[in-house]
């Protein structure tokens, strides 16, 4: 069982819809979850991070831990086509080694 | 004023060759990494460096040894290539070595490597 588990998609929405995206876990020592974004043919950026359990908002983006079901979500609101992307969950316990889930890929169609 | 770069972008080489490529970061962070990322998307981590020392190694044929010669910057020399070798490689960088806040990774825009 990989450590991240994460369904590849991909996943197709119209344009303002509410988009939720999820990954599971195994290693119950991840503390730290994250979610990068990646554009076609560019490298990862960081569009999400948390640390307890619970909802982190930014905008349209809310990240959601559930540490005792060991299930992290990133939830878009009124989703638009420059969100369409690969979304990539992470995970780290410690000692900068994280742990990435293998990407949801979603385009969002205007 | 690019934060993580690499070099080259795309390196189309024959198999048995012997390839580098170099990462620069301008951020002043103490840690540089690098991940294999294959067809699937799958994002591997590879090694990482925190002040010029090795801190992460993970199973990677000896094949591949990264070199720092300085904080900034962390490259990454392959011997013998594969057709198995073929990803994209990305470079990153983050500041502390323990996980927090300030461990937020930055990547380079990768480098495509082609074996033939």
């Amino acid at each position: 069982q990989k450590e991240v588990e994460q369904d590849p998609g991909p996943l197709s929405v119209p344009e303002g819809a509410i988009v939720s995206l999820n990954c599971t876990y195994s290693n119950s020592a991840f503390q730290y979850f994250m979610w990068y974004r990646q554009y076609s043919r560019k490298g990862p950026e960081l569009l999400m991070y948390t640390y307890s359990s619970g909802n982190k908002e930014d905008g349209r983006f809310t990240a959601q831990v559930d540490k005792s079901s060991k299930y992290i979500s990133l939830f878009i609101r009124d989703s638009q086509p420059s969100d369409s992307a690969t979304y990539l969950c992470a995970m780290s316990g410690g000692y900068q080694k994280v742990t990435f889930g293998t990407g949801t890929k979603l385009q969002v169609i205007p | 004023d690019t934060a993580v770069s690499q070099t080259p972008k795309y390196l189309v080489t024959q198999m048995g060759n012997d390839k580098s490529i170099k990462c620069e970061q301008n951020l002043g962070h103490d840690t540089m990494y690098w991940y294999k990322q294959d067809s699937k998307k799958f994002l591997k981590i590879m090694f990482s460096y925190n002040n010029k020392e090795l801190i992460i190694n993970e199973t990677v044929p000896n094949r591949f040894s990264p070199k720092s010669p300085d904080k900034a910057h962390l490259n990454l020399h392959i011997n013998s290539l594969e057709l198995g070798d073929s990803a994209v490689y990305f470079c990153a960088s983050s500041q502390e070595v323990t996980s927090g806040p300030s461990d937020t990774q930055y990547f380079g825009p990768g480098t495509r490597l082609t074996v033939l």
